[in-house]
């Protein structure tokens, strides 16, 4: 089982706070995990990325944690906008024997609340 | 930045006809092109990835003789989905990378709204 869960459908925040989304996955490897953004009939957009050698990257207003024992990536974007309303994808990458896996979560929409 | 785009943006059609759909990278050379699909409320799952010039490679359970992909150039993949049924309606997403890491940054196009009737 190589997935990744995002069990949160959906997540509402007011603007100005944090926004917390959240990935779990299973069997840990040598991994590459990465945030999209989705706006309604669009294409993913990339957001910030995060390798398993490290526990966090930071970039602007969004911050990827990566807690490894518990197989657990966040992503938090302070202050929340509204225009960060969109839905949330976690992808993880699995590299191995010259060729890659890749698997997306269901994803989380957010809505921030003006 | 890098800019990829889809055409036709949206398609309707009729049962057991087929239909192209085209991903271009306007602004760069893509070594290596993504095709996605997405249903409503589901996540965006992997069809196939395919190379400039060699056969494309299909994710488990996408059938290879339905989904026809070229590649004909290094800006240009084009997926034809043969004998449409109403289950194929879907959201179709490509991407576009300038290697063939996935660990390197996917350009995503627009995506293309098919539905068969």
């Amino acid at each position: 089982d190589q997935q990744v869960k995002q069990n949160s459908p959906s997540l509402s925040v007011q603007e100005g706070r944090i926004s917390i989304l959240n990935c779990d996955y299973t069997n840990s490897m040598f991994d590459y995990f990465l945030w999209y953004k989705k706006y309604p009939a669009e294409g993913p957009t990339f957001l910030i990325s995060i390798s398993s050698i490290k526990d966090k990257n930071e970039d602007g207003r969004f911050t990827v944690f990566l807690n490894k024992s518990a197989k657990h990536l966040s992503l938090h974007i302070v202050p929340s906008q509204p225009g960060d309303s969109a839905v949330y994808f976690c992808r993880r990458v699995i590299a191995g024997a010259g060729s890659y896996q890749l698997t997306f979560g269901k994803g989380t929409k957010l809505s921030v609340i003006p | 930045g890098a800019v990829v785009s889809q055409h036709p943006s949206r398609v309707i059609c009729k049962s057991g006809t087929s239909v192209k759909i085209e991903c271009r990278s306007l602004d760069f050379q893509a070594t290596t092109m993504f095709w996605y699909r997405q249903f409503p409320k589901q996540s965006l799952m992997l069809m196939a990835t395919s190379n400039e010039g060699s056969k494309a490679t299909y994710e488990q359970g996408v059938e290879k003789d339905k989904f026809l992909i070229n590649h004909a150039s290094l800006t240009l993949s084009t997926l034809t989905v043969t004998s449409a049924h109403p289950e194929d309606s879907s959201f179709y997403i490509c991407s576009a990378s300038t290697s063939g890491h996935l660990t390197d940054t996917q350009y995503f196009g627009p995506g293309t709204r098919l539905t068969v009737l």
